[in-house]
């Protein structure tokens, strides 16, 4: 079965820190893939980047960056010196592939607090 | 950039009614989803739609709820007989062909059942 752990349930950070947001995945499967989402307090879901299971690269996106380490199968998330819009709830979700379709497996999320 | 629109944003009902949530993806797409997410609580799969028909469903996805199609450019939830359990929101998302396509989130439905 898949599984998604956020295990940091909320963080809390001054401006200008930098925050890292942890995600550990289990899959059986061979190829999957990994998605970030952050859902800021107005509700809505907001993709923030997709990661392939056969590319571990790390990507950096202005101040967000992302670490894939396949061996440890974690997929952890970077906010360099955050800023107050970056308050949210972000999830890490973990895509299954079965037949035609695909669905997300979404981790607990972690609320991350920034204040000035 | 297109985007997954919902309505309404907000609907409250009394247990035991009927309600509708409606979602109208991005016009290119080709697979639906509905996912629901308890106040506080992690986002979950409901039904995944493909072609006109149900690909997947969660457990969750009892036969009080039903999801249609009903034109090009629809596609509805319906719980038959609302329970204050089913008090979440409601996500609807699409995505295009291609396995790594994301899949992309409307702004959801608050369902608040009394």
């Amino acid at each position: 079965a898949q599984k998604v752990t956020q295990a940091q349930t909320e963080i809390s950070v001054v401006e200008k820190e930098d925050v890292t947001l942890d995600c550990v995945y289990e899959t059986r499967d061979t190829t999957y893939y990994l998605f970030w989402y952050k859902q800021p307090p107005s509700g809505e879901l907001v993709f923030l980047i997709r990661r392939n299971s056969f590319d571990e690269q790390n990507e950096i996106s202005g101040r967000y960056s992302w670490n894939f380490q396949k061996s440890t199968s974690s997929f952890n998330f970077t906010i360099t010196a955050s800023q107050v819009v970056d308050s949210a709830v972000y999830f890490c979700a973990l895509s299954e592939l079965t037949g035609t379709a695909s669905k997300l497996t979404f981790g607990t999320g972690t609320r991350l607090q920034v204040t000035l | 950039e297109p985007e997954v629109t919902q309505t309404p944003s907000h609907q409250v009902t009394q247990m035991g009614q009927e309600v509708i949530l409606r979602c109208v993806p991005i016009s290119n797409h080709l697979y639906f989803y509905w996912y629901r997410q308890i106040l506080g609580q992690k986002v979950e799969f409901l039904v995944s739609f493909y072609n006109n028909e149900i690909s997947e469903k969660s457990e969750i996805f009892d036969d009080q709820f039903s999801v249609e199609r009903p034109d090009g450019s629809n596609f509805t939830l319906k719980i038959r007989s609302t329970k204050l359990e089913d008090s979440a929101m409601y996500f609807c998302a699409s995505r295009s062909a291609g396995a790594n396509s994301p899949l992309h989130f409307g702004n959801g439905t608050r369902l608040t059942v009394t």
